[in-house]
């Protein structure tokens, strides 16, 4: 199963709003449920559940972090980014194998 | 409140076992479905397998797919994953995650225990 695709990098300044794509396979996984998460995850940390269901927030995540997806792509917006949002995030979709795959990671530089 | 702590992580020589372990608590693990992802030093998460709340269903990751056995005891509120046949690419830190939707989104997971494989 190959990970879906997002970008390496990104990077905004505070305040600002930035999105991190993340694409799929077609027929296979994004496109096909609606099963597709985000993940915040620090160094040396478990990840944290940011979105699930691609547009759903877990009790206690700052509606500042919101998803969506288009065809075969899910994307997750930070609005009015902080310093602490600096992370790695990934995305995950569940499969027509049943099974799970994640993207490769995106990490946000908060300039 | 919910807690995962996993156990059984070590070095291990190519070729060898290993069993992990992750005690839940604060949740009725009984109706959760469980899984295990793990993470190669400095790179990122890989699903690696699923149980179902009643052990009813099992899934794997294809890359470990005959190497791996997930398991669960829920009066022990316990999960497993026997691991055998290890290789040097198995070395990686193994979280075990809860999966409150059935939708394969986890919502809690541990701290994660590490595995090294190497001679």
């Amino acid at each position: 199963q190959s990970a879906l695709t997002q970008p390496a990098s990104v990077s905004g300044s505070p305040g600002q709003s930035i999105t991190i794509s993340c694409t799929g396979t077609a027929n296979k996984d994004v496109g096909v449920y609606d099963y597709v998460s985000w993940y915040q995850q620090y160094p040396g940390k478990a990840p944290k559940l940011l979105i699930y269901e691609v547009s759903n927030r877990p009790s206690g995540v700052s509606n500042r972090f919101s998803g969506s997806k288009s065809g075969n792509t899910a994307s997750l917006t930070i609005s009015g980014l902080q310093a602490e949002d600096e992370a790695d995030y990934y995305c995950s979709s569940y499969t027509t194998s049943s099974t799970l795959v994640f993207g490769g990671g995106t990490e946000l530089t908060v300039l | 409140e919910v807690q995962l702590v996993e156990s059984g992580g070590g070095l291990v020589k190519p070729g060898g076992s290993l069993r992990l372990s992750c005690a839940a608590s604060g949740f009725t693990f009984s109706s959760n479905n469980m899984n295990w992802v793990r993470q190669a030093p400095g790179k990122g998460l890989e699903w690696v397998s699923f149980i179902s709340s009643s052990s009813t269903y099992k899934f794997y990751a294809d890359s470990l797919k005959g190497r791996i056995t997930i398991s669960r005891d829920n009066a022990k509120n316990s999960l497993f994953l026997q691991m055998n046949n290890l290789r040097a690419e198995d070395t990686a830190v193994y979280y075990c995650a809860r999966d409150p939707w059935g939708g394969y989104s986890f919502d809690h997971w541990g701290q994660g225990t590490l595995v090294t494989v190497s001679s």
